[in-house]
């Protein structure tokens, strides 16, 4: 099926353990979004992409970094895990005249 | 900046009742809105949205939503509620910029639980 995929669906690390999180659209959208969602706070912007080869800040963008390799994947990387960065992210993406955003299924992560 | 309100947390129905969910944006322009649906362990999926013209849009699943430009308001409605209704429903409201692309801006949702 058409859609966004992240991998992986579920993380552990120690606090100052590195990871890349991966998302890739297979429906040729131009931007790319990363949230995180964490209970009573909705969906927060970390970085988003409005097309291939930019990235720009959004609320939250501390400790995280972003990598949009090509017009499909969009990757999130967290150098150093931080505790506080225990959340559930999902990646999104979306064509061309402000349509709709499609979510992947979400990363569960946990940092001990 | 823009804000979106989703001004209950949770919202406790039985099931055929009806139901309304509230939405409140704030900014100048008209914005684009939406309405999501989260199940439990799920990414968000779309019910509907509006951009412009008929204010009384239709989405799936049976949903409705009214954009009220003087009252900043998208609420969303659903005549009979059924149990596999109980979710977590979202309202975000965007603006388009010079480059085609747009950031929403999400509530807080409001989590449904459905009475049998």
């Amino acid at each position: 099926n058409a859609g966004v995929t992240q991998t992986p669906k579920f993380q552990v690390l120690k606090t100052g353990q590195s990871m890349t999180l991966q998302c890739a659209q297979d429906m040729n959208h131009n931007s790319m979004y990363w949230y995180r969602q964490d209970p009573g706070m909705g969906l927060r912007l970390i970085y988003y992409s409005a097309s291939e080869g930019t990235t720009d800040k959004g609320e939250v963008p501390n400790g995280y970094n972003v990598s949009r390799l090509n017009k499909r994947e969009f990757s999130l990387r967290l150098e150093s895990a931080a505790p506080s960065q225990t959340s559930v992210y999902f990646c999104a993406s979306s064509g061309q005249n402000n349509q709709p955003q499609h979510f992947g299924d979400g990363t569960r992560l946990s940092i001990l | 900046a823009q804000s979106v309100t989703q001004p209950d947390i949770h919202i406790t129905v039985s099931e055929g009742a009806s139901l309304e969910l509230r939405c409140n944006y704030s900014y100048g322009a008209t914005p684009y809105l939406f309405w999501y649906v989260q199940s439990p362990g799920q990414g968000l999926q779309l019910l509907l949205k509006y951009f412009s013209g008929d204010t009384l849009v239709q989405g799936i699943k049976g949903f409705e939503a009214e954009f009220k430009r003087s009252q900043s308001s998208f609420n969303l409605r659903k005549p009979s509620v059924h149990w596999s209704d109980a979710a977590e429903y979202f309202c975000a409201v965007a603006y388009g910029s010079s480059g085609g692309s747009y950031i929403p801006t999400f509530g807080r949702g409001t989590s449904l639980i459905v009475h049998p």
